[in-house]
């Protein structure tokens, strides 16, 4: 039902690189700004990213991302054993249907 | 320290209704944009409601007519009612800030509250 594609798991050791894609359209991510956020094993959802590649306070700098047209992406340099978790993609949209728009999330494993 | 707390969660039998509360701390509720957030068992986040700072509410497709976000303000308390509930409405529902400091990303959220509708 989500309109964000995002694939459905990513892996990686300690120290490496992952990086997740957002794939959505015109009316939301091309028109408006992305938002990610992170969600250990049975906890509340927390804001990571936003304006497309803002940081908040506490965050940190090994969250990265960025938006080109439709698409946008978050990576993690410097993977750690905490990074394991969902991590969704966001955006707010100007459907009628339903305003804010979820990817449809990534799991995040740290071998 | 800006903090939200939901409650009202339960057990519900399929076509009852149920509202939930989301109490605010640290900021005042009319000032801000406030929603609710549902995750079904092992899904993904669903955007359920938007209160906006001048009462203009909206809703997903699947709760219209169903569900209605209102906010007391002399209570600093935000609040979800829910009617004609289905199995599909199982969930932890979770109240969520859009500040404008975070160009109205959720930036804070409570601990969720669980609804399971049963038949």
């Amino acid at each position: 039902q989500s309109v964000l594609t995002q694939p459905p798991s990513t892996s990686g050791t300690p120290g490496q690189r992952v990086t997740i894609s957002c794939s959505g359209d015109s009316s939301n991510i091309g028109s408006t700004t992305v938002n990610w956020y992170q969600q250990l094993p049975g906890a509340a959802p927390k804001l990571i990213i936003y304006n497309n590649h803002l940081r908040p306070s506490g965050i940190p700098d090994r969250f990265s991302a960025s938006k080109s047209g439709a698409s946008a992406s978050l990576a993690i340099s410097g993977l750690q054993s905490e990074d394991a978790a969902d991590y969704y993609c966001a955006a707010w949209t100007d459907s009628l249907h339903a305003f804010y728009v979820f990817g449809t999330g990534t799991t995040v494993t740290v071998l | 320290e800006v903090q939200l707390v939901e409650s009202g969660g339960g057990l519900v039998q399929a076509g009852g209704s149920l509202r939930l509360s989301c109490t605010a701390s640290g900021f005042i509720v009319s000032t801000q944009q406030m929603n609710w957030v549902r995750q079904a068992p092992g899904k993904g986040l669903e955007w359920v409601s938007v209160h906006y700072t001048g009462g203009t509410t909206f809703y997903t497709d699947s709760v219209k007519g169903r569900f209605t976000i209102s906010r007391d303000n002399s209570k600093n308390t935000v609040y979800l009612q829910m009617t004609s509930l289905s199995a599909e409405d199982t969930a932890v529902y979770y109240c969520a800030l859009s500040p404008d400091y975070y160009y109205f990303a959720m930036g804070v959220w409570g601990q969720g509250t669980t609804v399971t509708v049963f038949s």
